[in-house]
Formats: structure tokens, C-alpha cells, sequence
């Protein structure tokens, strides 16, 4: 069945860095899209990024453009977002879900992960 | 962006009853709208995927329609078990947008 673990998490200082990953397993991760989705506490869902199946295409959001970098290793069915510049409103649990395309309209987040907390504090 | 916007931010219902949660789109996107159940400390669940087809598994109580920029998403008898957050999504263009959420509670 999928599985989707996200690690990477934890308290970093304002101004930091701080990498996300999400090892995939139970489909064959080389020929899907990934996103990052957060949720802030207590708030709703934000769509942050997404990579293509091989990685030749990404987007993001306007709040995490710049800051931001989603990339992927196909070798080792793993996800990652690689956060720099922090900020306290980058606080937020941050799942991983895939989707068989990303570019053509139409797709859903049918499978997610468990989430990893970041919070952004001095 | 397109942004989605949801009504009501919360409501209270009894068990059996009806209940409908709109949500709008700021511009048309023809049926790529889907929906999702969240309960606290869960990721959410995908119940209804391009605007009214029921995601395998999800109750048939759970209903979905509507297109362009008017969707709804209809419990048409609710269960102690739907106590959850509804959140409607865009999948027309990037930057698949969610709405703010509909917080259910049951009377």
C-alpha cells in the first residue's frame, strides 16, 4: 500500500535553514508528481510546491518562492524541500502527496502522509 | 491564483440531519474542485474528486456537484463520525488552491 513518511522537522531560529524529506514507498514514486502541502496551527491547508515525475518542472507558491527549493532523488523514492530564510509564518505541519500528473488539470491528493512539524522560533 | 472561498466557516447540526457546505471559486474552473475531510491531529482524506465523483470507500451519504464556479458538497445524513473540517481545492491551474475550511460540529 502507499506509504508516505515525512522526517526532517523540528524548532529552527528565524533566518535558518532547515530540509524536509519524504520517503515514498508502495507505488512507483519515478512516474509521479510531488507536492508539499502545510498547515499552519490552528489554520487551514497551503499548497507550497510541486516537482514533476522527473523532476524537470516545479512551481510554487508566491509565499515560498525564492526561499524555497523542492527536488527529488528517484534512486531513492524520496521527496525533499529545502527551506532557507525561515520565517515564523512558515510554521506549520508539512505533508508530502503525490500526483499522477501536474501539469494537465484534474488531479487530487489521495494519499498523504503523517506530516512533520517545523517551527520557526528564536 | 484562484482563490477559493468557503461558506459557512462553521456550522451545528443534529445527527440525521442534512448539510450542505458551498464553496466558490474567483474564476471559472469548469469540474476540477475537489473535497476533503480533516479531522484534528489527521492528515486529510479525500472524499469527492472532480466536483461530484465519490472517492473509493468514502460513504455514500457524502455528495458532491456544481461546475464553473458555484460547488457544493452535500452530507445528506449526518453521523457523529463526520465532526470533522471540510476543505474544497482546485485542481484546474497550479497552485492548486485550497479553500479556508468548514468546521462541522454535531449538535
Amino acid at each position: 500500500q502507499v506509504q508516505l513518511v515525512e522526517s526532517g522537522g523540528g524548532v529552527v531560529q528565524p533566518g535558518r535553514s532547515l530540509r524536509l524529506s519524504c520517503a515514498a514507498s508502495g507505488f512507483t514514486f519515478s512516474t509521479y508528481g510531488m507536492h508539499w502541502v502545510r498547515q499552519a496551527p490552528g489554520k487551514g491547508l497551503e499548497w507550497v510546491a510541486v516537482i514533476s515525475y522527473d523532476g524537470s518542472n516545479k512551481y510554487y507558491a508566491d509565499s515560498v518562492r525564492g526561499r524555497f527549493t523542492i527536488s527529488r532523488d528517484n534512486s531513492k523514492n524520496t521527496l525533499y524541500l529545502q527551506m532557507n530564510s525561515l520565517r515564523a509564518e512558515d510554521t506549520a505541519v508539512y505533508y508530502c502527496a503525490p500526483t499522477k500528473g501536474i501539469i494537465t488539470p484534474g488531479w487530487y491528493f489521495d494519499y498523504w502522509g503523517q506530516g512533520t512539524l517545523v517551527t520557526v522560533s528564536s | 491564483d484562484i482563490q477559493m472561498t468557503q461558506s459557512p466557516y462553521s456550522l451545528s447540526a443534529s445527527v440525521g440531519d442534512r448539510v450542505t457546505i458551498t464553496c466558490r471559486a474567483s474564476q471559472s474552473i469548469s469540474s476540477y474542485l475537489n473535497w476533503y475531510q480533516q479531522k484534528p491531529g489527521k492528515a486529510p482524506k479525500l472524499l469527492i474528486y472532480a466536483a461530484s465523483s465519490l472517492q473509493s470507500g468514502v460513504p455514500s451519504r457524502f455528495s458532491g456537484s456544481g461546475s464553473g464556479t458555484d460547488f457544493t458538497l452535500t452530507i445528506s445524513s449526518l453521523q457523529p463520525e463526520d465532526s470533522a473540517t471540510y476543505y474544497c481545492q482546485q485542481s484546474y491551474s497550479t497552485g492548486w488552491t485550497f479553500g479556508q475550511g468548514t468546521k462541522v460540529e454535531i449538535k
